[in-house]
């Protein structure tokens, strides 16, 4: 139980575009689903919160109007990069909390790879 | 805010050899404690998990103790595999907001 799953895995898309990674919660509901962004070799940095419903919470430093985050049930919530630009390459990582079991912390989707060329 | 500071890496063991991955911590209240694996090429696997002061997260031979007192949860494995590769991150969550913050990672390597 408890998967959260991504689409797509990896995406390759060209500079000015724009690009929809999908994240679902495959087996709960989540009213709250985090989008995090990993640079190679570095940590994961939170980009946002997303909350069914209602908009996202993005943190300091983190364009709002380059990173579009939609909440629209409690199994899907999608990050539309606008815009795209080769320094937006990253793996993009999305979790879900599964509040229904009332377990703390996130289950994490595998990854989108993300390439802007 | 709350950190999470991790032992620098990379680690390369021996396999068999015993494994510790130093993480500590600051936060406010008291946060639930996580430590991920990620495998090469994939995403964020929870290998262990303590919610509170003094338990004991244990998963596939590796454990962890939360220790309040020195704000601290270590990594550790007896007997490392060549498969247990990979990049371990130390977390703390928020137990009302629930977002996690991260450490910034060990790789590990096990050679033969």
């Amino acid at each position: 139980g408890a998967v959260v799953s991504q689409h797509p895995s990896r995406v390759i898309c060209k500079s000015g575009t724009s690009v929809k990674i999908e994240c679902r919660s495959l087996d709960f509901q989540a009213t709250t689903m985090f989008w995090y962004r990993q640079f190679p070799k570095q940590s994961l940095m939170l980009m946002a919160t997303s909350n069914e419903g209602s908009k996202a919470t993005y943190e300091q430093g983190v364009e709002k109007d380059k990173f579009l985050i939609n909440h629209a049930s409690l199994t899907l919530s999608t990050l539309t990069v606008t815009s795209a630009h080769p320094e937006d390459s990253s793996f993009y990582i999305c979790s879900a909390r599964d509040q229904g079991r009332g377990r703390p912390g996130q289950y994490f989707g595998p990854g989108t790879r993300l390439t802007v060329t | 805010g709350d950190s999470v500071t991790q032992m620098e890496g990379p680690v390369t063991l021996s396999e068999e050899a015993f494994l510790t991955i130093n993480c500590t911590y600051t936060a406010t209240g008291y946060p639930s404690l996580f430590w991920y694996v990620q495998y090469p090429g994939e995403g964020l696997q929870l290998l262990l998990k303590a919610t509170k002061a003094d338990d004991k997260g244990s998963n596939k031979g590796f454990e962890a103790t939360y220790r309040k007192e020195t704000t601290s949860f270590h990594l550790e494995k007896g007997s490392v595999q060549v498969s247990d590769s990979a990049v371990y991150f130390c977390a703390l969550s928020d137990t009302n907001a629930g977002k996690s913050t991260f450490g910034d990672g060990t790789t590990l390597t096990v050679k033969p």
